[in-house]
Parts: C-alpha cells; structure tokens; sequence
C-alpha cells in the first residue's frame, strides 16, 4: 500500500524544547517537502529536498532544520529558536509530475 | 510568498448547486494545480491545468486557466455534502517542482 505517512498526529512540546517530525514515503519519489499551515492560511515551504544528502531552504526556513539521509525519510525538526512553533505541519513528495502527495500532517502545540 | 489568491474566502451553497472558485497568480507558471483539504486532514491534488491548456474536465470538476489574465476557475457541478471542504490552488513553474499555495476557499455545501 503505497503512501505517505506523518507521526505522531499530535505533539505537544514545552517551549524551549527541541522536536522532530517524521515523515516517510513508499513512493519511490525523489522530491520531498515540508510545508506550514496556520489557521485559515494557506500552506508555506519550510524546506524541500530533490535528491538524498541535499536540501534546500523554502520560504520560512529560520527556526528549522531537516535532514535527507534516505530517500524515503525526511525528518523536520523544530528548534527552540522557531518563535511560533504551534501550526500544521503537513510533508508531501512529488516523482516529478508536479502532482505533490501529502501526508495526514502532525499538529505541533508548544506551551 | 503566497502567489496564488482565491476567491471567495468562503462559499456556501445548497446541494445540487455549483461551486465555482477563483486563483489569481501573479508570475508565469508552468501548471496550475487544485488541491481539497478536508479538516485537520492533508491535502489531496484533485487536477492539474498546463499553462498551454485552456481548460480540462475531471468528473463533476472543470477547470479554466487564462495565463492572458493570471487566472483559472474552480467548477464543482451538482454539488454533495461531502464536498464541504477548503479548495487551494497552486503553481508551480521551476525545475524543482515546488508548488506555491494561495490561502484557499472555504466551501459548505448544505444538505
């Protein structure tokens, strides 16, 4: 069954900590992205990735850091030094149509 | 940045009526695609217009684009209940794939 998966659904962090969000693809796809999503917005590129080992800085990147060691993980981590950490937080990835598959998303709380 | 705008923000309709929904875009694109997100779900691409197509079908959906004007429309003939949901628009247009989301409209369809 092929698709894109997010964990965990919800997170809820005390400010100041460090926090990784997982994604995983079975898709054999190369691109991957990590977008954010407040209440009413629309979705903002955090980071992306074209190929395993490299990656590249969206539109709101400070705060974040993200690593490609696998084609099929691309792990988000929010740091303490991101000053509004609450959102959605949805990754998709694209095998080079355009068309992007999204996962289910994890929304982050920090207190 | 955001480079796609929808309009309505929000639109409510009866069942068995038609949604229809606007993006504008502000530089030249490569494909316009539509995306539906359910509530606290992920997003689900939908269709996908090419900037040399003028408009395309996809069951109950039609979609125009007119680069001339930086625009394209969102059609949902005889709509269902089910289709509540918001609707994005995005473009993409570089060799990366990345895809630019506008902020979406929030469509309800009442039973």
């Amino acid at each position: 069954d092929g698709g894109i998966t997010q964990s965990p659904k919800y997170l809820f962090r005390k400010e100041g900590q460090n926090v990784t969000l997982s994604c995983e693809q079975n898709l054999n796809h190369d691109a991957m992205y990590w977008y954010r999503q407040d209440p009413g917005q629309g979705l903002r590129l955090i980071y992306y990735s074209q190929i395993v080992n490299d990656f590249q800085k969206g539109d709101i990147a400070e705060g974040y850091s993200v690593s490609r060691e696998k084609k099929e993980s691309f792990p988000l981590t929010v740091t303490s030094a991101q000053k509004n950490p609450t959102a959605f937080y949805l990754c998709a990835c694209t095998g080079g149509n355009y068309e992007q598959y999204f996962g289910p998303g994890t929304r982050l709380t920090v207190t | 940045s955001q480079q796609g705008e929808e309009d309505p923000q929000a639109l409510s309709i009866q069942e068995g009526e038609n949604a229809t929904m606007n993006c504008s875009y502000k530089t030249s694109i490569n494909n316009l695609q539509w995306y539906r997100q359910n509530s606290g779900r992920g997003l689900v691409h939908l269709i996908l217009i090419r900037s040399n197509e003028r408009e395309k079908h996809s069951g109950r959906l039609r979609v125009t684009l007119d680069t001339s004007k930086k625009s394209s429309s969102l059609l949902i003939t005889a709509s269902r209940a089910a289709d509540t949901a918001s609707y994005f628009c995005a473009t993409g247009g570089g060799s990366n794939y990345k895809l630019t989301f506008g902020k979406g409209t929030l469509l309800t369809v009442n039973p």
